[in-house]
């Protein structure tokens, strides 16, 4: 069975600097997808950014870019320029890119505080 | 709807009584998926719909819990003679298919379930 392991709790950052969340995965599979989601207050997950196991380049959405080390078995989450709108918990996800019956596998979160 | 609803918002309810969770998933995704989220926990998958199939259930906690799905809309998670380790936020979420494991899962804002 895959893990997800994220080792920060939380984490706190100054309004418009760069931070980095940790995750790391154990797998045995080859063609999977990694997943950031946000969850705010409100409870509701949404999607930050994907990376898809194959593809050696680092996805990047905007201000959030991820540092994939497949070999590793790492995907950090980077935030360049954090807003206060960022704060939120972050979960890093696994899904196997076989199509089985397997729903999202996720870490604990880690806790992003932004100090104005 | 623009996106998945969930019904009700909370819940309180006694030990040893059944309850009913719904989920509204947007219109055109044919899969559906069920996560529980412990306090300060990440998400654990509970169960799949393709369509109003769901080939593998066991993820469900106990023998207690149940889904079904009405063709490609409504599910509801009934959990039968509650436990107090049954308080959590039930999830819901859908996507356009299954069979595309890379493809975005769009959460609902949950229920939350207490048992007393």
């Amino acid at each position: 069975a895959q893990t997800v392991t994220q080792s920060q709790p939380e984490m706190s950052v100054q309004e418009a600097e760069t931070v980095t969340l940790s995750c790391t995965y154990d797998t045995s599979e080859s063609d999977y997808y990694l997943f950031w989601y946000k969850q705010p207050p409100s409870r509701q997950m949404i999607l930050v950014i994907r990376q898809e196991a194959y593809k050696q380049q680092n996805a990047t959405e905007n201000r959030f870019s991820v540092n994939f080390q497949k070999a590793a078995k790492s995907f950090s989450l980077k935030i360049s320029d954090s807003q206060l709108g960022d704060a939120a918990m972050y979960f890093c996800a696994y899904r196997s890119g076989g199509g089985g019956a397997d729903g999202l596998t996720f870490g604990k979160g880690t806790h992003l505080i932004i100090q104005p | 709807g623009a996106g998945v609803s969930q019904s009700p918002s909370n819940k309180v309810t006694e030990k040893g009584k059944d309850v009913e969770l719904r989920c509204d998933p947007i219109s055109g995704h044919t899969a559906l998926y069920w996560y529980r989220q412990r306090l300060g926990q990440g998400l654990e998958f509970l169960i799949y719909f393709q369509g109003n199939s769901a080939p593998d259930k066991s993820g469900l906690p106990s023998d207690r819990f149940s889904a079904e799905r009405t063709g490609e809309s409504v599910s509801t998670l009934t959990i039968q003679r509650t436990q107090q380790e049954d308080s959590a936020v039930y999830l819901c979420a859908s996507s356009i298919h299954m069979a595309d494991p890379g493809g975005t899962q769009y959460f609902g804002p949950g229920t939350r379930l207490t048992v007393l």
